[in-house]
């Protein structure tokens, strides 16, 4: 099992859609969970942080289930600038960049 | 604000050569690190670095080699580059801790390396 799995896409949804996506991972030890958004030949971006106990920025919903090592970013009313890669992120104990994983991206496209 | 500054954006050499890209930042970051990104695999880990003088070997460290004389600065050696080093290769920085501020990544725009 691959340690941070997201599905690859492409969503492709209308304006104004809510869309979901999900990304697991496979060490329990872990514990800090994010959502980074990448534009097209661009860099990553910090999207948001993933709390346990869920959390909401806007139209961007981020839910954690720690039990089945879960994570899931919503967003509502899908505008056309939401078109882009969301990245899963995951880090395990310990404050240094060694412990980062990242998932390969979700890629999102709003259409007209 | 600078930020993350990596050159060059865009460089083309020749299998066996050698280069350095550049990375600088400009807000007192102690971690740094590199990542390659390849259609399909997502971000790697090449190398970081947890301050001055520290630096460790990530997920993909073979044909790289690194250095962190300063702070500011993190560059990344191909020592005789190869095809499979063809890649997009981003520099990243950020505070110490596991506080949230620690916890945001900054990027650099990218370097798109090809190697023929």
């Amino acid at each position: 099992r691959k340690e941070v799995e997201q599905d690859p896409g492409p969503f492709n949804v209308p304006e104004g859609a809510t869309v979901a996506f999900n990304c697991t991972y496979s060490n329990s030890a872990s514990q800090s969970f994010f959502w980074y958004r990448q534009d097209c030949r661009k860099e990553p971006k910090l999207l948001m942080s993933v709390y346990s106990s869920g959390n909401e920025d806007g139209r961007f919903t981020a839910q954690l289930n720690r039990a089945s090592q879960y994570i899931s970013l919503l967003i509502r009313d899908s505008k056309l600038s939401d078109s882009a890669t969301y990245l899963c992120v995951v880090k395990a104990s310990g404050g240094s960049q060694g412990n980062l994983i990242f998932g390969k991206g979700t890629k999102l496209s709003v259409k007209p | 604000n600078a930020g993350v500054t990596q050159t060059p954006k865009f460089q083309v050499l020749k299998t066996g050569q050698s280069m350095t890209l550049q990375c600088a930042q400009d807000m007192n970051h102690e971690y740094m690190s590199w990542y390659r990104q390849d259609p399909g695999m997502g971000l790697r880990l090449i190398h970081y670095s947890v301050g001055a003088g520290i630096t460790d070997q990530g997920e993909v460290p073979n044909g790289y080699n690194v250095s962190r004389s300063t702070t500011e600065d993190f560059p990344l050696r191909l020592l005789s580059a190869a095809p499979s080093q063809t890649s997009v290769y981003f520099c990243a920085s950020s505070f110490t801790g596991t506080g949230t501020s620690g916890n945001t990544i900054y990027f650099g725009e990218g370097s798109w390396l090809t190697v023929v």
